[in-house]
């Protein structure tokens, strides 16, 4: 299994400010993924993000609000957009193993204030 | 990706084996049952996948009906630390999971 860090683990925005949300696999991976999960709620995919290619967003996420980057076979952000506090959840990255299981990182929780 | 449904809420009592089932009758041949759980607001926990054949490993059991319409996820001695929502998701040979509402597990002292 692969080891995920992510960066903040936390942090209180104001509205109307973007924060990048960093992830850290200890290995090179293919697939990795993006999640939003809203208090009470379960997980919601946002985007998948291959290197090398532009991200794929679920319906309902767009690029203009959600932006990623990956730069390469260990790292991706996601960047939270003009936040409102409807944005406050907890963003989780993911990343696919050999079996096409996924493994999480910890998580961001994020307060829009 | 066929939808699956499992029951909101269960209890178990420590020590015994915990039951979880799942329903996924739109399943298809090449779909796979995957098992994670999510201790409050920690990241996903993989636990365990199977396609027909039952599977089993440190941390659980799967069992999966000949017709592949529903399957149990066995914890076969349940300790506090398994208090958790668990989560059933079928997939296939694309990348994503779809997360359903899951089951919370308590077990009881």
């Amino acid at each position: 299994s692969a080891v995920i860090s992510q960066k903040p683990s936390r942090d209180i925005c104001q509205r109307g400010t973007s924060l990048t949300i960093q992830c850290q696999v200890d290995s090179q991976v293919t697939m990795m993924f993006w999640y939003r999960q809203q208090p009470g709620q379960s997980l919601t995919l946002i985007a998948t993000a291959n290197q090398g290619s532009e991200a794929t967003y679920e319906s309902g996420f767009v690029i203009d609000k959600f932006p990623i980057s990956r730069p390469n076979l260990t790292f991706s952000t996601l960047t939270v957009s003009n936040m409102s506090p409807e944005d406050s959840s907890i963003y989780l990255c993911s990343v696919e193993g050999q079996a096409y299981e996924q493994y999480f990182g910890p998580g961001t929780r994020l307060t829009v204030t | 990706d066929a939808k699956t449904t499992q029951p909101p809420s269960m209890d178990c009592a420590e020590g015994r084996a915990a039951n979880l089932p799942c329903n996924h009758s739109t399943i298809s041949g090449n779909e796979y049952v995957y098992w994670y759980r999510q201790i409050h607001s920690q990241g996903p926990q993989y636990i365990i996948h199977g396609l027909k054949n039952n599977e089993t490993n440190e941390m659980a059991s799967l069992i999966i009906t000949e017709d592949r319409k529903s399957s149990t996820l066995i914890l076969p001695h349940a300790t506090l630390r398994d208090t958790a929502v668990y989560y059933c998701i079928v997939k296939g040979r694309s990348n994503q999971f779809y997360f359903g509402t899951g089951t919370s597990l308590t077990v009881i002292p």
